[in-house]
């Protein structure tokens, strides 16, 4: 099983260009979210989605868009990219959070907004 | 706002058991104690989580004091690649509407 896949690893952009984050996972997870971790900071929610075609915001929802058509697939767009969106990007998933499960997170996405 | 209190760094001799504490005096009665871990900037890994009891598993043991105010991660034989930062989160099962908060965590050196 692959788990949490992202997709691209690094990414480079310049300042007000957009772009998609790539999410999947194959567990069959109901629960998918993400996280931008700042250097030397912790994790901060930007959306999260409970379910195919139910997305919600999360702390720092600004700038992004999110959908979640399918039960595998949880893409994050940024509209009109800023440096202050420079950061690490995880994706995670979880089997059940009302049975207490963990969250399976990706290897990351490394944005530098130039 | 974490609501959880993890010292900053800890050091622990290769082969020995590595325990990491975490006070959570606040916690509610239906909050669940989680501990992930982070290896150098890759993704967190969940390591266990526990309610009331100790729980075990292939990477880690979970105690949790009886009043549920304060929690211990034990990994009972450290290697090197178990230096990582480690979390420890306390968080409701509800359907996801609550996030997973991460606070500054415990920096864990082990040593050779």
């Amino acid at each position: 099983n692959a788990g949490v896949t992202q997709t691209p690893k690094f990414q480079v952009l310049k300042t007000g260009q957009s772009m998609t984050l790539q999410c999947a996972q194959d567990m069959n997870h109901e629960y998918m979210s993400w996280y931008r971790q700042d250097p030397g900071m912790g994790l901060r929610l930007i959306h999260y989605s409970v379910g195919a075609g139910i997305t919600d915001q999360g702390e720092v929802p600004n700038g992004y868009n999110v959908s979640r058509s399918t039960t595998e697939d949880f893409p994050l767009r940024l509209l009109s990219a800023a440096p202050s969106q420079t950061s690490v990007y995880f994706c995670a998933s979880s089997r059940g959070l009302i049975e207490g499960y963990g969250y399976t997170f990706g290897s990351g996405t490394r944005l530098t907004v130039v | 706002d974490a609501k959880t209190t993890q010292p900053p760094s800890m050091d622990c001799a290769e082969g020995r058991a590595a325990n990491l504490p975490c006070n959570h005096s606040t916690i509610s009665g239906n909050e669940y104690v989680y501990w992930y871990r982070q290896i150098h900037s890759q993704g967190p890994q969940y390591i266990i989580h526990g309610l009331k009891n100790n729980e075990t598993n292939e990477m880690a043991s979970l105690i949790i004091t009886e009043d549920r105010k304060s929690s211990t991660l034990i990994l009972p034989h450290a290697t090197l690649r178990d230096t990582a930062v480690y979390y420890c989160i306390v968080r409701v099962a509800d359907a996801g509407n609550t996030p997973l908060v991460f606070g500054k965590g415990t920096r864990l050196s082990v040593i050779a």
